[in-house]
């Protein structure tokens, strides 16, 4: 069974660019959460996803937004980005939303803006 | 924030057993009590998760005390590939709770 796959691995854009970040959970899983990672915040929780309806989020501007399409597939947008947005962006997928389902992530993309 | 506290640092020796505690004290009764753990620059890897009772898998054990305020990890015979941050995280069983992450333990297996 494939895991979770994000793309792309690495990317870096200009401050003020916009990325778009994808995740392909696990076949037959419908939910899928977001996270972003730095140094010196941790892992904090973006958002998540479950038959396309976003459930959750986390406290992050406007400027982080996603999507989950029909094959349960997400996307996560950043736009006008900044130097601290630089992170490892990592995406969860798991068979429901709720607190006795393991979540397993991806590999992450590591974003780095200049 | 984290509802978990625990050491920032532990070392153990390679074929050892590695006990990595944690303190939740204000869990509720519903709560689960999860582990992941992160090796250098990889997405977190689920370990294991419990509500009330004790529970083992291929990779770990969880022992969870009688009043739930506290668990252990164990890794019955650590390696060198067990090196990582381990993080213990609490979630209501409710729908829309993601994982909430706090600064884990970094455990270093020594050779």
């Amino acid at each position: 069974k494939a895991g979770v796959t994000q793309t792309p691995r690495y990317l870096i854009k200009t401050r003020g660019q916009q990325v778009t970040l994808s995740c392909s959970p696990i076949s037959g899983h419908r939910s899928v959460s977001w996270y972003q990672q730095t140094p010196g915040q941790g892992l904090q929780f973006l958002f998540e996803y479950f038959s396309e309806t976003q459930r959750n989020k986390g406290n992050f501007p406007g400027r982080f937004s996603g999507r989950q399409f029909s094959n349960s597939r997400s996307e996560m947008n950043v736009s006008t980005l900044e130097l601290g947005d630089s992170a490892l962006y990592l995406c969860a997928s798991s068979s429901w939303t709720g607190g006795n389902t393991e979540a397993f992530f991806g590999q992450g993309t590591r974003l780095t803006v200049v | 924030d984290a509802k978990t506290t625990q050491p920032p640092s532990m070392d153990c020796a390679e074929g050892r057993a590695a006990n990595l505690p944690c303190n939740h004290s204000t869990i509720s009764g519903n709560e689960y009590v999860y582990w992941y753990r992160q090796i250098h620059s990889q997405g977190p890897q689920y370990i294991i998760h419990g509500l009330k009772n004790n529970e083992t898998n291929e990779m770990a054990s969880l022992i969870i005390t009688e009043d739930r305020k506290s668990s252990t990890l164990i890794l019955p015979h650590a390696t060198l590939r067990d090196t990582a941050v381990y993080y213990c995280i609490v979630r209501s069983p409710s729908g829309n709770t993601p994982l909430v992450f706090g600064k884990g333990t970094r455990l270093s297996v020594i050779a």
